[in-house]
């Protein structure tokens, strides 16, 4: 089993819906990423999270510590947001990264 | 300006031979990653290197060596590539404990 499970594997949506993805994990962490990845193959780093909440734009993050789970929300979502959605643990020590992964999501217009 | 760029961006080759994927940051970053992708898109760090120290080396061949000359660069070479080197590799840099990730474009590697 994965330090690290996300769900759904695979998302579809109508434009305009909210969007939940979802990340536990079972390891103790120092801190939680969201990553992007677009159909091109590039990565782009979301949100880093270790407590509370995080806002940017139409994305939300939270995590909570105690239940070792993070979510990321995506508002009112558009095609654009199509991608693969990563979660990522950073250990204890701050000094591997355990991947889940990954949550495809396809929004369509 | 490209905060990480990777070279070259695609790489075929044949079995056996010894390739090398460069990596080169430009944001002052002191801790660099080399990650590698599969087929199934599941992402795995292989190395990571802080001020020019591996700090870990993730179960990987030997025939992987990775290569710092500076805190700007981590050089990724690869001796004996096998069919199962195929996929995509991944630089990455952020400084030291608890920040953001930034990562290269990527170098999908080919072994025929």
């Amino acid at each position: 089993k994965n330090e690290v499970e996300q769900s759904p594997q695979n998302l579809t949506a109508q434009e305009g819906e909210f969007i939940t993805i979802n990340c536990s994990y079972s390891v103790g962490i120092s801190a939680l990423h969201w990553l992007q990845q677009h159909p091109g193959g590039g990565i782009v780093s979301l949100f880093m999270l270790s407590s509370g909440k995080k806002k940017h734009g139409r994305l939300i993050a939270t995590i909570n510590i105690q239940e070792k789970h993070s979510s990321l929300h995506i508002t009112a979502s558009h095609p654009r947001d199509s991608a693969v959605y990563i979660c990522a643990v950073f250990n204890q020590y701050g000094n591997k990264l355990v991947f889940g992964a990954g949550t495809i999501l396809r929004v369509k217009s | 300006d490209t905060a990480v760029s990777q070279t070259p961006k695609y790489l075929v080759t044949q079995m056996g031979n010894d390739k090398s994927i460069k990596c080169e940051q430009n944001l002052g970053h002191d801790t660099m990653y080399w990650y590698k992708q599969d087929s199934k898109k599941f992402l795995k760090i292989m190395f990571s290197y802080n001020n020019k120290e591996l700090i870990i080396n993730e179960t990987v061949p030997n025939r992987f060596s990775p290569k710092s000359p500076d805190k700007a660069h981590l050089n990724l070479h690869i001796n004996s590539l096998e069919l199962g080197d195929s996929a995509v590799y991944f630089c990455a840099s952020s400084r030291t404990g608890q920040s953001p990730l930034h990562f290269g474009n990527g170098t999908r590697l080919t072994v025929t």
